[in-house]
């Protein structure tokens, strides 16, 4: 059982590219979310998923496309990148919303653009 | 606007030591509160998930109380190892999808 897994673990880009960062999970998880992590400001979210094609804007949604086409993959796109969204991102699932369960977190994947 | 606050920033103890880490939100209005623990380079791991009608929960060495008039929770660690060592968030869910976290205590117990 793989849990949440993320790829690319890093990623360097320059200003202007764009990627995709992958999010997939094996647990049958109906909620699927994205973060991200600075330094002295916490975790902020993205964009979160309740379930097969069902997406909606977090905290920081700007520069960031998300699709949910399978339960399994919440794919995480960057048009454009700047150097602002240099940061490590994490994918989190759990089994129904947010009620009473837990999150579940990827390793986090660090990107980093010039 | 849910702002999430957690004091102090860092702490360092000597092993054995009983800790309390702490966490205040500004709207009280809150579905539930959790607690993570995060290692250096790793993801985030739930410790403890406090429902907005519980006080209490806890795990082995670990109890989460949740104060939700007041804004508070607390973490409490008894008789800390350095394997204790590591950032721990609180987060908290209001009556959406979202959980908003707090930045974290940096953790360090040294033998």
């Amino acid at each position: 059982n793989a849990g949440v897994t993320q790829t690319p673990k890093f990623q360097v880009l320059k200003t202007g590219q764009s990627m995709t960062l992958q999010c997939a999970q094996d647990m049958n998880h109906e909620y699927m979310s994205w973060y991200r992590q600075d330094p002295g400001m916490g975790l902020r979210l993205i964009h979160y998923s309740v379930g097969a094609g069902i997406t909606d804007q977090g905290e920081v949604p700007n520069g960031y496309n998300v699709s949910r086409s399978t339960t399994e993959d919440f794919p995480l796109r960057l048009l454009s990148a700047a150097p602002s969204q240099t940061s490590v991102y994490f994918c989190a699932s759990s089994p129904q919303g947010l009620g009473a369960n837990v999150l579940t977190f990827g390793a986090g994947s660090r990107l980093t653009v010039l | 606007k849910q702002e999430v606050t957690q004091i102090p920033a860092a702490l360092s103890v000597p092993e054995g030591e009983n800790l309390v880490l702490n966490c205040s939100f500004t709207d009280s209005a809150i579905y539930n509160l959790q607690w993570f623990r995060q290692d250096p380079g790793k993801g985030l791991t739930s410790l403890l998930l406090i429902q907005s009608s519980q006080r209490e929960q806890t795990s082995g060495r670990l109890n989460a109380s949740l104060d939700k008039s007041s804004g508070r929770s607390t973490l409490y660690i008894a008789a800390s190892q350095p394997g204790d060592s590591a950032t721990y968030l609180c987060a908290v869910r209001g009556n959406t999808d979202k959980l908003i976290f707090g930045t974290g205590t940096r953790l360090q117990v040294f033998p």
